[in-house]
Formats: C-alpha cells, sequence, structure tokens
C-alpha cells in the first residue's frame, strides 16, 4: 500500500537551514508529484510548492527563493529544504502524493505523518 | 492567488444529524476542487476530489458537489469519528490554495 514516510522533529535556529524528507513506497514513484503544505501552531494549511517527478519544482511566491524540493529517484526520496529559517517558520510540515486526474490535473491522496520544525534561539 | 472561503468556519451538530459545509472560490475554478478531513494532531486525509469523487476507502456518507465557484461538502448521518476539521483546497491554478477550515464539533 502507499505509504509517506517522513523525518523526525527538527529545531533549527534563527537564519539556518532545515531539511525535511518524505520516502514514499507503493505505487510508481515516476507517475506522480509529492507536494509540500505546512499547519503553523493552531492554524490553518498553507501550500509551499510541488514537484512532479518526472518534471521540475514549483513554488509558492512566498517561499521562493527560500524553498527547494528535489526528488531523489533512487531511493523514491523528496526532500523540502527551507532556508534562513525565521521564529515564523515554526510548523508542522507534511508531504502529500498526487496523482494526476483524466484530466491531467494533480491532486493529493496520501499524506505523511508530518514533521514539527520548531525555530528557536 | 485564488481565495477560497469556506463557511461556517464552525459547526456544532448531533450524532445522525446531517452538515452542509460549503466552500467558494474567488475565480472559476472548474471541479479542481479538494476536500479534507483533520482531526487534532493528525496529518489531514483526502475525502474527495474532481469536487465530487470519493477516494478509495471514504464512505458513501461523505459527498461533494460543485463546479465554477461554489461547492460543498455533505457528510450524511454524523458519527463521532467525522467530528474533525474540513478544508477545501483548489488545485486549478499556482500557488494551490486552501479554505480557512470549517470546525465540526458534537453539539
Amino acid at each position: 500500500q502507499v505509504q509517506l514516510v517522513q523525518s523526525g522533529a527538527e529545531v533549527k535556529k534563527p537564519g539556518s537551514s532545515v531539511k525535511v524528507s518524505c520516502k514514499a513506497s507503493g505505487g510508481t514513484f515516476n507517475n506522480y508529484a509529492i507536494t509540500w503544505v505546512r499547519q503553523a501552531p493552531g492554524q490553518g494549511l498553507e501550500w509551499m510548492g510541488r514537484i512532479i517527478i518526472s518534471d521540475s519544482a514549483t513554488y509558492a511566491q512566498k517561499f521562493q527563493g527560500r524553498v527547494t524540493i528535489t526528488a531523489d529517484k533512487s531511493t523514491t526520496t523528496v526532500n523540502m529544504e527551507l532556508s534562513s529559517v525565521r521564529y515564523e517558520d515554526s510548523a508542522v510540515y507534511y508531504c502529500a502524493r498526487e496523482v494526476r486526474g483524466s484530466d491531467y490535473y494533480f491532486f493529493s491522496d496520501y499524506w505523511g505523518q508530518g514533521t514539527l520544525v520548531t525555530v528557536s534561539s | 492567488d485564488i481565495q477560497m472561503t469556506q463557511s461556517p468556519s464552525s459547526l456544532s451538530a448531533s450524532v445522525g444529524d446531517r452538515v452542509t459545509i460549503t466552500c467558494r472560490a474567488s475565480q472559476g475554478i472548474s471541479s479542481h476542487l479538494a476536500w479534507f478531513q483533520q482531526k487534532p494532531g493528525k496529518a489531514p486525509k483526502s475525502l474527495i476530489s474532481g469536487a465530487s469523487s470519493l477516494q478509495s476507502g471514504v464512505p458513501s456518507k461523505f459527498s461533494g458537489s460543485g463546479s465554477g465557484t461554489d461547492f460543498t461538502l455533505t457528510i450524511n448521518c454524523l458519527q463521532p469519528e467525522d467530528f474533525a476539521t474540513y478544508y477545501c483546497q483548489q488545485y486549478d491554478a499556482y500557488p494551490l490554495t486552501f479554505g480557512g477550515g470549517t470546525k465540526v464539533e458534537i453539539k
């Protein structure tokens, strides 16, 4: 069955970088996309960007220049790196698999368990 | 960016009730609308894509409808496990955007 397993919690100092990984199993890795969504404490969901495994990454304007999403096909792992972190980047970060519908638009079907990132001095 | 407006932001309902949540897009998104359920401390769970197509394993008491700018999620015969926060998301255009969420609480 499809599983997305994310790396463990991180504590980072302001100005540093954090990398969160998302290992996918089940399904054909090359056929889908992985999207990243974050959720600050008590807040809603915020889309950060996605990578289409057979293509490239697209990022939300808000994170452009600070976020990089890469895929390693050999390990079926997608990494999300956020640089120059600030206190307001403290959140739970989720990866989600996206599959292509009959009209070729991608939508999410399975989610990782989430990774808590805390930014603290 | 496409703004997604959910209403209500919260509601109280009893076990066995039917509830309806609405989601409005600031511009037309065809049927590129998904619904998610999230319980406290847990990852979101995908319920519906394409505005009305149930994800595998999602019970038929959940249903979605709409296209263009106005969408609804209906939950029939509410059960204790259905009390959660529900989010809509448009995936028609970048950036993908979510509604603010609707918290369904026990009356």
